[in-house]
């Protein structure tokens, strides 16, 4: 079976650092990527890991470790727009199936 | 730039209705998917489409729920006979898994909102 699991809300300060984690566990594994997702919009893609290891795309960074089942969205300088859920969700193999956590509801304050 | 577009935006329906929800994928994308998000839940996968047949389907794709790719634009989901429980947002899906871009990323239409009374 697959299990995602990330926490349920956040809270970060304007200008802070933010890091989003998720566990899964799933038979098959083609990758893992990072959605946002804005209240009452369609999930929209940030990144996508499918090797041990940190990539970076300017203020959003995401990390795999496939050993452990585990990887982190990192915000950084985060801004007010950054307010929105964020969604962990794992490609498996075979039958072209993303499976979506629960999300991470993140709120930026000022 | 591209994008997939679904109608309608929003369908109100009464409980045993049949209610088909259109989607129109990326031009050169060749995987299709429907995903569906009730209020204040997860995004739940429902079905995956490849090559004219259903690639995946979950436990929630019961016989009350069909797709179609009728032409070469148009991809659908037919829901049979509404109950209360299908009220949710239903998100069509695209992807172009080729060897240009083989990372499964999915491009999602703004939603189709069906709320069953």
């Amino acid at each position: 079976g697959q299990n995602i699991d990330q926490p349920t809300e956040m809270t970060a300060t304007e200008g802070a650092i933010v890091q989003i984690n998720c566990t899964y566990q799933t038979s098959g594994f083609n990758g893992l990527f990072w959605y946002q997702q804005h209240a009452g919009e369609a999930p929209t893609f940030l990144s996508y890991n499918v090797l041990d290891g940190l990539e970076e795309k300017g203020r959003f960074s995401s990390f795999l470790s496939r050993s452990k089942g585990y990887s982190y969205l990192l915000l950084k300088e985060l801004q007010m727009k950054d307010s929105a859920s964020y969604l962990c969700a794992v490609w498996r193999t075979g039958g072209f199936k993303t499976i979506f956590g629960a999300g991470t509801r993140l709120f930026v304050k000022a | 730039e591209p994008e997939v577009t679904q109608t309608p935006s929003h369908q109100v329906t009464q409980m045993g209705q049949e209610v088909i929800l259109r989607c129109v994928p990326i031009s050169n994308h060749l995987y299709f998917y429907w995903y569906r998000q009730i209020l204040g839940q997860k995004v739940e996968f429902l079905v995956s489409f490849y090559n004219n047949e259903i690639s995946e389907k979950s436990e929630i794709f019961d016989d009350q729920f069909s797709v179609e790719r009728p032409d070469g634009s148009n991809f659908t989901l037919k829901i049979r006979s509404t109950k209360l429980e299908d009220s949710a947002m239903y998100f069509c899906a695209s992807s172009d898994n080729s060897g240009r871009r083989n990372t499964g990323e999915l491009f999602f239409g703004e939603g189709s909102r069906l709320t069953v009374l």
